[in-house]
């Protein structure tokens, strides 16, 4: 069976500092991997999301980058945090089934920029 | 991108059907509709999905309009692990592949 790992699940970090969040998933290969952010009491808005190794594409322009190392290993970075970069980062993957569009969420991590 | 409405919240009893509502006006012919929940610090979770027929699972029901501009999310029996926000969502078709969320709307399940 699948499953899709995030780490830290909680991270409090202080404005201009870097980030790295990882995302792996096990058990499929080449997935579509997407990385989603959700403010405080907001809905999700997709950030980046990948069809294959080295191939990333950005949904919103602001300080935060993506990159796929490996198949099934997506991160999510910046050089600086902003106060406006705290909220719930998400990881997702995109399985064939029950349908082709369906995404599979990971347990997320809590940000808070200081 | 086509567009769903959907009410920010509802309230319902523990052990009663709870119907959510989704409005989906600009819906073309092939895309299918899918709802997702998000239960409290979470991630989202895939629910149902469907095309023009009424569709059932373990989870839920889903029930499609014949114009297929609305449709309708059905827990048969709610209990309190159902409180969540629930998300109606199109397969946008842009090429990206990707599910644009919504607002969702907010269930609230009384004991």
């Amino acid at each position: 069976s699948q499953t899709i790992h995030q780490w830290p699940a909680t991270l409090v970090q202080p404005v201009g500092s870097p980030l790295s969040l990882e995302c792996t998933v096990e058990g499929t290969s080449n997935p579509n991997l997407y990385w989603y952010r959700q403010a405080a009491g907001r809905g999700l808005q997709l950030l980046f999301y990948s069809v294959g190794i080295g191939q990333i594409s950005s949904e919103v322009p602001q300080n935060l980058s993506a990159s796929r190392p490996q198949d099934r290993q997506f991160i999510l970075s910046s050089k600086k945090l902003l106060l406006s970069d705290s909220g719930f980062y998400l990881c997702a993957w995109k399985s064939r089934y029950p349908h082709p569009d369906t995404q599979y969420f990971g347990p997320g991590t809590r940000l808070t920029v200081l | 991108d086509a567009k769903t409405t959907q009410p920010n919240s509802m309230e319902s009893n523990e052990e009663e059907p709870v119907h959510l509502p989704c409005n989906h006006s600009t819906i073309s012919g092939t895309d299918y509709i899918h709802w997702y929940r998000q239960l409290p610090s979470q991630g989202p979770e895939y629910v149902i999905h469907g095309l023009t027929s009424n569709v059932n699972n373990r989870m839920a029901s889903l029930a499609i309009a014949e114009d297929r501009k609305s449709s309708t999310l059905i827990l048969h029996r709610a209990t309190l692990r159902d409180a969540a926000v629930y998300y109606c969502i199109l397969r946008d078709r842009t090429g990206a592949q990707k599910l644009v969320f919504g607002q969702g709307t907010r269930l609230t399940i009384n004991p």
